[in-house]
């Protein structure tokens, strides 16, 4: 079982709807939670971050976290062709370490 | 504020050869990790400096090595490089939970 898995993907949408990214940890000493937005040949950005159960919303997305049931979703509401991208869920422990999944591939389509 | 700066952004080396990587992370911020980014493995982490010394280490050979210095720059060194190296290697820096991407080195092993 891999350490951070996210659904396989890839995942289309049509514009103005919302698009479910989900993400399931093993570790349950994970503290930390992140989403990250890359760009087809750029770098990984930084979109969300979660550190305790519930919702957290910033904008059009809305992170949420289940500690009890080691997972983690992002929400994108409205989504625009601009969200076409790989989403990657990441998970840090109390250690520091930061591990990835393989990424959900979405794309809106006009 | 500058962000994460890499260099050189693309690469070319011969199996065999050696090769050095270098990164500036956010100013002020003190932890720099390294990841490889390939499409078949995803990203993966390979280590993680903080204030000069080596705080965390991925499953990688021997082969792959890195240090930081006073200013909390970094670098990375690949030796006896292989085909399978190539990859993009993703720096970042991180201040507190949150890690933000340079921009990254594409490198080409032929």
């Amino acid at each position: 079982q891999k350490e951070v898995e996210q659904n396989s993907g890839p995942l289309s949408v049509p514009e103005g709807a919302i698009a479910s990214l989900n993400c399931t940890y093993s570790d349950r000493g994970s503290q930390s939670f992140f989403w990250y937005r890359q760009y087809s040949g750029k770098s990984p950005e930084l979109i969300m971050s979660i550190y305790s159960n519930g919702d957290k919303e910033d904008g059009r997305f809305t992170a949420q976290l289940n500690k009890a049931s080691q997972y983690v979703s992002l929400l994108i509401r409205d989504s625009q062709p601009s969200d076409s991208a790989t989403y990657l869920c990441a998970v840090n422990t109390n250690a520091g370490k930061s591990t990835f999944g393989d990424g959900t591939t979405l794309t809106v389509k006009p | 504020k500058a962000g994460v700066t890499q260099t050189p952004r693309y690469l070319i080396k011969t199996r065999g050869q050696q090769v050095t990587l270098s990164c500036s992370p956010i100013s002020g911020h003190r932890s720099v990790s390294w990841y490889q980014q390939t499409p078949g493995q995803g990203l993966q982490f390979l280590f993680e400096y903080f204030s000069e010394t080596q705080r965390n280490k991925g499953n990688f050979p021997g082969r792959f090595s890195g240090r930081q210095f006073s200013n909390s720059r970094s670098e990375m060194n690949v030796s006896t490089l292989e085909l399978g190296d190539s990859a993009l290697y993703l720096c970042a820096s991180s201040y507190g939970r949150e890690t933000f991407f340079g921009q990254g080195t594409r490198l080409t092993v032929v």
